[in-house]
């Protein structure tokens, strides 16, 4: 089955600085890969996601990249914000329905003001 | 439009006990899937469902069932609680069951197994 890899499990950025979170993924059937944060107590928000006819994707702060041949993708969050604090999740999905999505193990992301 | 709901927030049960949960899907979405959330594991695939039928199911023991309504509206039930079902449970909702079609997850409900 499809797994996951998620790094790092912690990250610590000051203000104003670039965050970087990678996941690697194992099964080739994955095409769309979706980006969640998750505020402590709260539900998963989709915050970015990417499909594999696409490399990359950008929204404001927030960007995602893709390489298909080498089977990892990244989020990048630019200009940090204490409000970007949260975990982040990956997730790598083939297509047929979510049955077969797998989750990364998050990122602890802590932005210091 | 109202995003996904779920009822009960929070829930505290006893071993060997059983418990139901709702959810509620943003209108329009056929597709409700559920998941289980825990420090340890993580996020984890439980079921989904689209147009009442379930289209699999995750690698869970039987315990752990599910049905849909015709309004997409879903329901998940735990028999036989063990302490180990001690977790967060979150439904997402979708338009459709394409595996490429964005996910919406409610809040959650809170399981707590005494």
């Amino acid at each position: 089955g499809e797994n996951v890899e998620q790094h790092p499990s912690t990250l610590s950025v000051q203000e104003g600085d670039s965050a970087v979170i990678k996941c690697t993924y194992s099964d080739s059937a994955s095409n769309y890969f979706p980006w969640y944060k998750q505020e402590l107590g709260k539900r998963p928000q989709l915050i970015i996601d990417i499909r594999s006819n696409v490399g990359e994707k950008k929204d404001q702060r927030i960007a995602v990249t893709l390489n298909k041949t080498a089977k990892h993708f990244s989020l990048h969050i630019t200009e940090t914000q204490p409000e970007d604090s949260a975990v982040y999740f990956c997730a790598a999905i083939p297509s047929g329905g979510y049955q077969k999505v797998t989750f990364g193990t998050g990122t602890k992301l802590q932005v210091i003001p | 439009k109202a995003g996904v709901t779920q009822t009960p927030r929070y829930l505290i049960k006893t071993r060997g006990q059983q418990v139901t949960l709702s959810c509620s899907p943003i209108s329009g979405h056929r597709s409700v899937s559920w998941y289980q959330q825990t420090p340890g594991q993580g996020l984890q695939f439980l079921f989904e469902y689209f147009s009442e039928t379930q289209r699999n199911k995750g690698n869970f023991p039987g315990r752990f069932s599910g049905r849909q309504f015709s309004n997409s509206r879903s329901e998940m039930n735990v028999s036989t609680l063990e302490l180990g079902d001690s977790a967060l449970y979150l439904c997402a909702s979708s338009l459709v069951t394409s595996g490429t079609d964005t996910q919406y997850f409610g809040p959650g409900t809170r399981l707590t197994v005494l």
